[in-house]
């Protein structure tokens, strides 16, 4: 069973960039979850896609924005970016769950 | 809203010691809650969960009763091993909503030594 792999690793943007960032789910599940992680501080909601609708966003401006496909892959795209923008960027899926499986996440940076 | 709040880290630890991390939370409902762990350069894991009142999760060891009562949900392992040391994070379902947010605490560094 594939786990959630999430692409790029690494990324590094100027302000003002936009950026995509990359989600498989795992096999089966239908729920994705992508949350924010700053340097030292635990995991923000961001937004969840449920059958590719958005289902649930958390306190992020309208510049971050997703997509989820049919296969259940899904995209998170942020316009404008900010310095603190920088953090590292967790995909999570599930089935019509709270127990939530994650990536190893996206590490972008923004100078 | 929802939130959690765990102890301050860094915690550390000699092998074979005894663990607690203390975590509460607030919320409206009644939240499912987490333990997860993540390990250095990785993502997180999910290391237990507890979905109702006097429910105990465990794992590897690492237990937890939710305990309503109280609003916690501490971790607590009787013999820590240097393979533990990672970032610990307890995390709430969200109670009130219709969705499967997770809201997360700031986390506990968990260093043991041999």
């Amino acid at each position: 069973e594939t786990g959630v792999t999430q692409s790029p690793t690494h990324l590094i943007k100027t302000r003002g960039q936009q950026v995509t960032l990359r989600c498989s789910s795992q096999s089966g599940h239908n729920t994705v979850s992508w949350y924010q992680q700053a340097l030292g501080q635990g995991p923000q909601f961001i937004f969840q896609y449920y059958r590719e609708e958005e289902n649930g966003r958390g306190n992020f401006p309208p510049r971050f924005s997703g997509l989820q496909f049919p296969n259940y892959s899904s995209e998170l795209n942020v316009n404008a970016l900010e310095l603190d923008d920088s953090a590292l960027y967790l995909c999570a899926s599930s089935v019509d769950s709270y127990e939530q499986y994650f990536g190893p996440g996206t590490r972008l940076t923004v100078t | 809203g929802d939130s959690v709040t765990q102890m301050e880290g860094p915690v550390t630890l000699s092998e074979e010691a005894f663990l607690t991390i203390n975590c509460t939370y607030t919320a409206t409902g009644y939240p499912s809650l987490f333990w997860y762990v993540q390990y250095p350069g990785e993502g997180l894991q999910l290391l237990l969960k507890a979905t109702k009142a006097d429910d105990k999760g465990s794992n590897k060891g690492f237990e937890a009763t939710y305990r309503k009562e109280t609003t916690s949900f501490h971790l607590e392992k009787g013999s820590v091993q240097v393979s533990d040391s990672a970032v610990y994070f307890c995390a709430l379902g969200d109670s009130g909503g219709s969705n499967y947010k997770l809201t997360f605490g700031k986390g506990t560094l968990l260093t043991v030594n041999p």
